[in-house]
């Protein structure tokens, strides 16, 4: 099975700050890692898939890049609907497996 | 307007059987595959077991394999997932989340609904 993580595991940034997060994955998965933004109480929802294309309605502000087996989640100018629980998955091969997640809090 | 809503969610005693169900409003489900996410409570995603939309072919974690099963529907719209000999650690909020129609990046979820309590407790 490929093992996903991410670092780092928690952050606390401030509104307007530009924020990195890294999911690295076990072996080589292409561009299969999509990006995830979870709030308390709520289901997920999809940021970013194929590594670097943006869901439709996700706010330019946040993009993906990477390949092969390391990826980044940026967030260029963190804004106050931003901060929740961020998890990178692949869809390379079954299991589909999920990052353990980095939640970004308020500093 | 796309959703999905699971249900079929309580409390089980351990070795117990539960099936929950996930349907679908605004699209017609049986053109997407399907996954099942959950979640223990205070912890990260796991992914559980996916189904592609014309129920040919299914993938389990290796966590469930043997004890739970996903099927479909179409002509009702739904999915199920029927998860027998429950244990302790099976307690988690249990989403579903759809597909996209047409992918080049892999089964990626891009609509999920809100999620279903399974709670296994003696």
């Amino acid at each position: 099975d490929i093992q996903m993580t991410q670092s780092p595991s928690s952050l606390s940034a401030s509104v307007g700050d530009r924020v990195t997060i890294t999911c690295r994955a076990s072996q080589s998965i292409g561009n299969y890692l999509n990006w995830y933004q979870q709030k308390p109480g709520t289901g997920p929802k999809l940021l970013v898939y194929g590594a670097s294309s943006l869901q439709i309605g996700v706010p330019s502000r946040f993009s993906g890049s990477g390949s092969g087996t390391e990826f980044t989640l940026t967030i260029s100018s963190l804004q106050p609907e931003d901060f929740a629980t961020y998890y990178c998955q692949q869809s390379y091969t079954a299991p589909f497996t999920f990052g353990p997640g980095t939640k970004v809090d308020i500093k | 307007q796309v959703q999905l809503v699971e249900s079929g969610g309580g409390v089980v005693q351990p070795g117990g059987s539960l099936r929950l169900s996930c349907a679908a409003s605004g699209f017609p489900l049986r053109n997407y595959g399907v996954h099942w996410v959950r979640q223990a409570p205070g912890k990260g995603l796991e992914w559980v077991t996916f189904i592609r939309y014309d129920g040919s072919t299914q993938y389990y974690a290796n966590s469930v394999r043997g004890r739970f099963t996903i099927s479909r529907d179409n002509s009702k719209n739904t999915v199920s997932l029927q998860m027998n000999s429950l244990r302790f650690e099976d307690t988690a909020v249990y989403y579903c989340a759809k597909v996209p129609y047409s992918t080049t990046s892999g089964y990626y979820l891009d609509y999920w609904g809100q999620g279903t309590l399974v709670t296994v407790s003696s």
